[in-house]
């Protein structure tokens, strides 16, 4: 069985500081790819950014990056320079294979204070 | 822009209803899933189905059906609505074989609905 642990259900920051939202998932494909996405209080989901797990290079989309450590399982995303406009719930999800069955984990109210 | 609409941002009803919530989508996309969102458990996959008159059972479909008689829309069901069904219910969609990392879900806005 495949899941996606997010152990952190509130975090704050202060606006222009860094913050780091964990996850870990369990899988025992070889081959699968990693998600984070954003929904803010509108509801409208929004993908952030995503990771191919045969890829070793972390990917980074302006002001967010992720670690991915693939022995470990753990696959975190990394906001800078934090903006008012990132307060919103994060979730990271899992996708083993074609065909969108995407499995999210429990997701982190993230706020950003100013 | 893909669109996904659901019919109802709320929604009331009472124990033991028959409820409907609708979900359309306008980029002829073959793949589309219902999710109910829970404080503390994230997005738990309901129902899917990747093609007209086909449906799949997800991690929680029980008190769930589905029905997708037109590639566009794909509506949930609660035969008959309990109180634990109160959730936020949000419909996806995305386009099949593309896979990977161009396998992206389009969201609707979700359904906050209260069973009384």
């Amino acid at each position: 069985a495949q899941t996606v642990t997010q152990s952190q259900p509130e975090m704050s920051v202060q606006e222009a500081e860094t913050v780091t939202l964990s996850c870990t998932y369990d899988t025992s494909e070889n081959n699968y790819y990693l998600f984070w996405y954003k929904q803010p209080p509108s509801r409208q989901m929004i993908l952030v950014i995503r990771q191919e797990a045969y890829k070793q290079q972390n990917a980074t989309e302006n002001r967010f990056s992720v670690n991915f450590q693939k022995a470990a399982k753990s696959f975190s995303l990394k906001i800078s320079d934090s903006q008012l406009g990132d307060t919103a719930m994060y979730f990271c999800a899992l996708l083993r294979n074609q065909g969108g069955k995407l499995i999210f984990g429990q997701g982190t109210e993230l706020s950003v204070k100013p | 822009d893909v669109k996904v609409t659901q019919s109802s941002r709320y929604l009331v009803k009472r124990t033991g209803e028959k409820v409907f919530l609708e979900c359309v989508q306008d980029m002829d996309h073959e793949n589309m899933f219902w999710y109910r969102q829970d404080p503390g458990l994230g997005l738990r996959l309901i129902y899917f189905s990747y093609d007209v008159k086909m449906k799949e059972k997800g991690d929680i479909p029980e008190g769930y059906s589905v029905s997708r008689e037109k590639k566009e829309r794909f509506s949930l069901i609660l035969e008959s609505a309990s109180t634990n069904q109160t959730s936020m219910y949000l419909c996806a969609s995305s386009l099949m074989g593309t896979g990977g990392l161009n396998e992206k879900l389009f969201f609707g806005s979700g359904t906050q609905l209260s069973v009384l």
